[in-house]
C-alpha cells in the first residue's frame, strides 16, 4: 500500500491564480480530511468527507472547495489564491472502525502565494 | 469552543534525559485525546491515544495519562534518544462520528547526543 499520497510536494502561486491539490489513498478508507498548518501553529481542519459524494466544512473552509467523487480521491481546490493561504497542506484518511481510530497523514504540500 | 494548549517550544534535551511535554485542553463534551508526532519532512503519525478518564496511552517508551480532573494529557518519556527529535502535537476529538481533530500548536523537540 502507498498509503496517503499528495501532489505536488511544493508549489508557488501568484495572487489570484487557481490550483488543485491532489490527495489519494489506497486503503479503502471512508473518512478523508484536509488540514492546513501555518508556521508555529497546529493543524486546522479545512474540509472533511465521510464517503464518496459527502463533504462538509471544517474550521477554516473559506477560500477552498472540495469534491469526493470516488473513495480514493479527495482534491482540494483553491480558486483565487491569496497570501493568507500560504501554508503546508496535509491530507489524511481514516477507516470507519470507530471514532478513536487513528488518522493516516500524507507527506504534505508546501504552498507559497506571492 | 474546544481547544488544546501545549507547552511552548522549542525543547532541547541531552540523550537519556527525562521528557515531559505539557498538554491541557478545553472541551464541550467528553473528548478522546491523542498525541501525534511529525518527523522532519514527513506527515503526522499517531504516537498514542486515550479515550476515557484515567486511561494511559503508551507507545515507543512514551506515555500519557488522561486526567479529567486537571483536563490534562502530558506526554512523558523516561530516557529520550536522538531519534525522538521531532514535533509533537496534542489533539482532541469530541464528535461521535467524523473525528474532527483539534490540535495544539506543536512542540519541537531536539535531542543532542
Amino acid at each position: 500500500n502507498a498509503g496517503v499520497t499528495q501532489t505536488p510536494k511544493f508549489r508557488i502561486l501568484k495572487i489570484g491564480q487557481s490550483m488543485t491539490l491532489q490527495c489519494a489513498q489506497d486503503m479503502n478508507h471512508n473518512y478523508m480530511y484536509w488540514y492546513r498548518q501555518d508556521p508555529g501553529m497546529g493543524l486546522k481542519l479545512i474540509y472533511y468527507s465521510v464517503g464518496a459524494g459527502i463533504t462538509d466544512k471544517g474550521e477554516v473552509p473559506n477560500g477552498y472547495n472540495v469534491s469526493r467523487s470516488t473513495t480514493e480521491d479527495f482534491p482540494l481546490r483553491l480558486e483565487l489564491a491569496a497570501p493568507s493561504q500560504t501554508s503546508v497542506y496535509f491530507c489524511a484518511s481514516r477507516p470507519p472502525f470507530g471514532r478513536h481510530y487513528e488518522q493516516y497523514f500524507g507527506p504534505g504540500t508546501r504552498l507559497t502565494v506571492t | 469552543g474546544d481547544s488544546v494548549t501545549q507547552m511552548e517550544g522549542p525543547v532541547t534535551l541531552s540523550e537519556e534525559a527525562f521528557l515531559t511535554i505539557n498538554c491541557t485542553y478545553t472541551a464541550t463534551g467528553y473528548p478522546s485525546l491523542f498525541w501525534y508526532v511529525q518527523y522532519p519532512g514527513e506527515g503526522l503519525q499517531l504516537l498514542l491515544k486515550a479515550t476515557k478518564a484515567d486511561d494511559k496511552g503508551s507507545n515507543k517508551g512514551f506515555e500519557a495519562t488522561y486526567r479529567k480532573e486537571t483536563t490534562s494529557f502530558h506526554l512523558e518519556k523516561g530516557s529520550v534518544q536522538v531519534s525522538d527529535s521531532a514535533v509533537y502535537f496534542c489533539a482532541l476529538s469530541v464528535d461521535q462520528g467524523a473525528q474532527k481533530l483539534v490540535f495544539g500548536q506543536g512542540t519541537r523537540l531536539t535531542i543532542n547526543p
